[in-house]
C-alpha cells in the first residue's frame, strides 16, 4: 500500500515560468490537502479538495496559484509565473474522510526552487 | 496568524535521555496532532489527542493536552539518535475540515 506519492520530487524553474506539482493520494483515500513549507517554518495550510471539489482554498495566494482533483488521476498544485518567493517545500496530505479527528498521511513533498 | 508556538525551538540532549517539547494554541480546537520531520522529508504523524483527551501514550510517547491553558506537550523517553527530527504540533479546530494549523517547530538533536 504506497504512501502519499508527490513528484517530482524537486523542481527548478525560472522566473516566470510554471510549476505544475502532482499528488497521488493514498488507495482508498478521497480527500487531499495542499500545503506550504517556508524554509525554517511550519507547514502553512493551502488548499482543500475531494474528488473534482475545491472544499477550502482560504489559504491559496489570490493570484496564480491554483488546485484541482480530478475525476482521474492525480491532484495538481499549479503555480503560474512564479516568482522567487514561490521557492519553498509543497506537501500533500491525503485522509480516508473528515470529521472526528484523523491524522493525515504526508507525501515526502516537492522541493521547488525559483531561479 | 501562526497558531501554534513551540518551545524550545532546538533541544540537543544525550540518548537515553527524555526529551520534552511544548506547544501553545489560541483558539479552541476538537484535537492536536504531533507530527515528525526528518531533514528534507515529509511528515509523519504520531499521535492525536482529543479536545477531550488529557493524556495519551504510544510507545515511548507521551502527549498531554491542557485546554485551560491552551498547551500540549510531547514526551519523548529514553530517546535515540533516530529520533534527531524536527517536531510539529498542529491544531484541528474543527475536526472536519482538514485544515491543520501548524506551529514552528522544536528541532531535536539526539547524541549517540
Amino acid at each position: 500500500n504506497a504512501g502519499v506519492m508527490q513528484n517530482p520530487r524537486h523542481l527548478v524553474r525560472r522566473r516566470g515560468q510554471e510549476a505544475r506539482l502532482r499528488c497521488s493520494p493514498m488507495k482508498g483515500h478521497s480527500h487531499v490537502y495542499w500545503y506550504r513549507q517556508l524554509p525554517e517554518e511550519g507547514l502553512k495550510f493551502m488548499v482543500y479538495l475531494q474528488k473534482e471539489n475545491i472544499i477550502d482554498e482560504s489559504g491559496m495566494p489570490k493570484e496564480r496559484f491554483s488546485a484541482e482533483f480530478p475525476k482521474e488521476g492525480p491532484s495538481i498544485l499549479r503555480i503560474q509565473q512564479v516568482v522567487r518567493g514561490d521557492s519553498a517545500a509543497y506537501f500533500c496530505a491525503s485522509s480516508p474522510r473528515t470529521g472526528e479527528g484523523y491524522g493525515y498521511t504526508f507525501g515526502s513533498g516537492t522541493r521547488l526552487t525559483v531561479v | 496568524s501562526q497558531q501554534g508556538e513551540e518551545d524550545p525551538q532546538a533541544l540537543s540532549i544525550q540518548e537515553g535521555e527524555n526529551a520534552t517539547m511544548n506547544c501553545s494554541y489560541k483558539t479552541s480546537i476538537n484535537n492536536l496532532q504531533w507530527y515528525r520531520q526528518n531533514s528534507g522529508r515529509g511528515l509523519v504523524h504520531l499521535i492525536l489527542i482529543r479536545s477531550n483527551e488529557r493524556e495519551k501514550h504510544s510507545g515511548r510517547l507521551r502527549v498531554t493536552l491542557d485546554t485551560s491553558k491552551k498547551s500540549s506537550s510531547l514526551l519523548i523517553t529514553a530517546s535515540r539518535a533516530a529520533d534527531t527530527a524536527s517536531y510539529f504540533c498542529a491544531t484541528d479546530e474543527s475536526g472536519n475540515t482538514g485544515k491543520l494549523i501548524f506551529g514552528q517547530g522544536t528541532t531535536l538533536q539526539v547524541k549517540p
